[in-house]
């Protein structure tokens, strides 16, 4: 039973428009949650991130929002650059322990 | 200046083979961790080191897989009598502490196994 799921295995963004990525989970004890960004033959590497105890984080472009009544979460990227085209993974932790429970990632296509 | 490194980055081996992968973590980090990634999944934990000691090897799947870090620097996981379901990218990933969020991972090495 997946713990973490992203439903969205592609989306496709106009350049200077809002890519928004979606996470869902369904454990309530998950307490911290991540976003990554993995290019190809590449390791992912952190984007940002969001405790539970906030709702809302945000670093430059990058923003992550979290409702943790309906266990979801999302990832705002604006204005979407070409250089955003890379797979996104959502990624929960319990405690903010170092195991991470990871969704299958989507895959962001950022268009000229 | 020098991230985590992982050799070799293809590997395809022969079922029922013997397999070691290598990781070079980045100079200087206590924690070293092993991820395995299947085809279109995330990465799944399996397992941690802190320094030379493997805290956690509660994600190994089978007791085919071994992992080590004799030094406390280079790590090498080890997989013997390869069985197709072993195929993955294998990536690992260091840290200076345990947190999530300062775990930098390396390209990874995609095992196939035939």
């Amino acid at each position: 039973d997946q713990q973490v799921k992203q439903n969205s295995p592609s989306l496709s963004v106009q350049e200077g428009r809002i890519s928004i990525l979606n996470c869902d989970y369904t454990n309530s004890m998950f307490d911290y949650f991540l976003w990554y960004k993995k290019y190809p033959a590449e390791g992912p590497t952190f984007l940002i991130s969001i405790s539970s105890i906030k709702d809302k984080n945000e670093d430059g472009r990058f923003t992550v929002f979290l409702n943790k009544s309906a266990k979801h979460l999302s990832l705002h990227i604006v204005p979407s650059q070409p250089g955003d085209s890379a797979v996104y993974f959502c990624a929960a932790s319990m405690d903010s322990n170092y195991q991470l429970i990871w969704g299958a990632g989507t895959k962001l296509i950022i268009k000229p | 200046g020098a991230g985590v490194s992982q050799s070799p980055r293809y590997k395809v081996a022969k079922r029922g083979q013997d397999v070691a992968l290598r990781c070079d973590p980045i100079s200087g980090h206590v924690s070293l961790f092993w991820y395995q990634q299947a085809l279109g999944q995330g990465p799944e934990f399996l397992t941690y080191f802190q320094n030379e000691a493997q805290l956690d090897k509660s994600g190994l799947p089978s007791d085919r897989f071994f992992a080590e870090r004799p030094e406390g620097s280079v790590s090498t996981l080890k997989i013997q009598r390869t069985q197709q379901e072993d195929s993955a990218v294998y990536l690992c990933a260091s840290s200076e502490g345990t947190s999530v969020e300062t775990q930098y991972f390396g390209p990874g090495t995609r095992l196939l196994v035939l």
